[in-house]
C-alpha cells in the first residue's frame, strides 16, 4: 500500500530549541494533516493543508505542502515541555475519500 | 466542536470472551467512522471504515468476523472483538468525520484492551 515515509524517527532537544520534521512520499497527495499523540491518548489534529505551496500556522507550529505534493514538514518554534509527544503526518491520495495513509511518526522529547 | 468519545478507555478480559468498545461524537453527526489499531511504538493501523447504516469495509487481513462492527446511528459505532485472544491485545482508536467539504477525521482518546 501506499507509505509515508517521516523523519526523524525520534528526537531529543533542549527545551526553547526549534524543531523541524518532515514526510515524504512517491505519490501524489491532496491533503497533509499533522497530529499529535499524546501517550494514552487519541490523536489531535494540528494543522491541515489542501494546496500545494500552502504554509499553514498554528501557533508555534507552522507546515507547509510541498509544491510537488510529495511532502510536508512541521516547524515547531522555541519547544516547550508540552510539546513532548508523537507527531504523526497523514496524508489522503484521492481528493475527497476519506481514508488516510499515516507516517511512522516522529516521538520529540524535551530536556528542560 | 468535534469531540469523539470512546467507552471503556480500559478493559482487561479473560482469552475467549467477547469485548465491545463504543465510539461516539459528541457534538457532531459523524458521516464516517473508522476503526484503527496501534502496536507500542508504531504508527496507526487502519482496520474498518464504516458508514451509518451500511455494512463495514474492512482493511485486507482484517477479518471480519472476528472484529464486529456496528454503526447503528450517526454518532455511535461499536467494535466488539470476539472471542478474544492475548494477541488481540492492542490500543483501538476510532475517529468520526462529519462530511462537507472539510471532512476531517477527528479522533477519540483509544481503548487500550488486554487479554489475559
Amino acid at each position: 500500500g501506499q507509505q509515508l515515509n517521516q523523519s526523524p524517527q525520534s528526537m531529543f532537544i533542549q527545551e526553547g530549541e526549534d524543531v523541524s520534521m518532515n514526510c515524504t512520499s512517491s505519490s501524489i497527495f491532496n491533503t497533509w494533516l499533522w497530529y499529535k499523540q499524546d501517550p494514552g491518548e487519541g490523536p489531535v489534529l494540528l494543522i491541515a493543508l489542501y494546496k500545494a505551496g500552502e504554509l499553514t500556522s498554528n501557533g508555534r507550529l507552522t507546515a507547509q505542502f510541498g509544491i510537488t505534493r510529495k511532502d510536508s514538514f512541521l516547524n515547531i518554534s522555541a519547544s516547550i515541555p508540552s510539546d513532548v509527544g508523537i507527531y504523526f503526518c497523514a496524508g489522503r491520495i484521492i481528493q475527497g475519500a476519506q481514508k488516510l495513509v499515516f507516517g511512522q511518526g516522529t516521538r520529540l522529547t524535551i530536556n528542560p | 466542536g468535534a469531540v469523539v468519545s470512546q467507552h471503556p478507555s480500559r478493559v482487561i478480559c479473560k482469552s475467549g470472551t467477547s469485548v465491545k468498545i463504543e465510539c461516539r461524537s459528541l457534538d457532531f453527526q459523524a458521516t464516517t467512522m473508522f476503526w484503527y489499531r496501534q502496536f507500542p511504538k508504531q504508527s496507526l493501523m487502519l482496520m474498518a471504515t464504516s458508514n451509518e447504516g451500511s455494512k463495514a469495509t474492512y482493511e485486507q487481513g482484517v477479518e471480519k468476523d472476528k472484529f464486529l462492527i456496528n454503526h447503528a446511528s450517526l454518532t455511535l459505532s461499536t467494535l466488539t472483538v470476539t472471542s478474544a485472544h492475548p494477541e488481540d491485545s492492542s490500543f483501538y482508536i476510532c475517529s468520526a468525520s462529519r462530511g462537507g467539504a472539510i471532512n476531517e477525521q477527528f479522533f477519540g482518546p483509544g481503548t487500550r484492551l488486554t487479554v489475559l
